[in-house]
């Protein structure tokens, strides 16, 4: 019932390590989005894919990389994680022409 | 680049007062849409109001009412009536209609309280 899910939720893991999230949308959306949102809470955007193509990608360090397998899904998988890394990422997924973008709850990912 | 800024980092509020948050941005689209998001403490990401920059009409949810001043790159958020409830982050954003670079742009948001 969900609109956008992401799992998991919560994620502590060691500095080094490589971790993913996951993200799916039942919307019908052709777009989907990867958003930070860091300590002081500013929320920026990572990445973007339409109907499974890349078209936005915010110099973000190239050990996270994005995957859509379709255009309902689009994962995150960050390698050799860093203690910067820490944040809350959250998935949303919208309308190319539209105009709402919808997030999922959010993955709290803490890096020790 | 779009930028949108939100000058004020916390604003507090009387129970069943009103309360005004501000949001100015910087464009040189013409069509656009306007956005107030609310985050309470869980992180989730609501939407409260969204309004199109070609309308002219000031949208309303409710309790909740925008006055978007496009010549002016304003758009603030009223709160009627606050409840306890209310007390979260807001964010302002900002999407383009149209082009592949149409991503929500987010201020730095503002933390409301309301007092009982």
């Amino acid at each position: 019932d969900t609109a956008v899910s992401q799992t998991p939720k919560y994620l502590v893991t060691q500095m080094g390590n490589d971790k993913s999230i996951k993200c799916e949308q039942n919307l019908g959306h052709d777009t989907m989005y990867w958003y930070k949102q860091d300590s002081k809470k500013f929320l920026k955007i990572m990445f973007s894919y339409n109907n499974k193509e890349l078209i936005i990608n915010e110099t973000v360090p190239n050990r996270f990389s994005p995957k859509s397998p379709d255009k309902a899904h689009l994962n995150l998988h960050i390698n050799s994680l860093e203690l910067g890394d820490s944040a809350v990422y959250f998935c949303a997924s919208g309308l190319f022409s539209g105009n709402t973008i919808y997030f999922g709850e959010g993955s709290w990912l803490t890096v020790v | 680049a779009q930028t949108v800024t939100q000058s004020q980092p916390e604003m507090s509020v009387q129970e069943a007062e009103t309360v005004t948050l501000s949001c100015t941005y910087d464009t040189s689209e013409s069509d656009y849409y306007l956005f107030w998001y609310k985050q309470p403490p869980s992180r989730q990401m609501i939407l409260v109001i969204r309004q199109e920059a070609y309308k002219q009409q000031n949208a309303t949810e409710n309790r909740f009412s925008v006055n978007f001043q496009k010549a002016a790159l304003s758009f603030s958020l009223k709160i009627s009536d606050s409840q306890l409830g209310d007390a979260a982050m807001y964010f302002c954003a900002y999407r383009p209609a149209t082009g592949a670079n149409s991503k929500l742009t987010f201020g730095k948001g503002i933390t409301l309280s309301v007092r009982p």
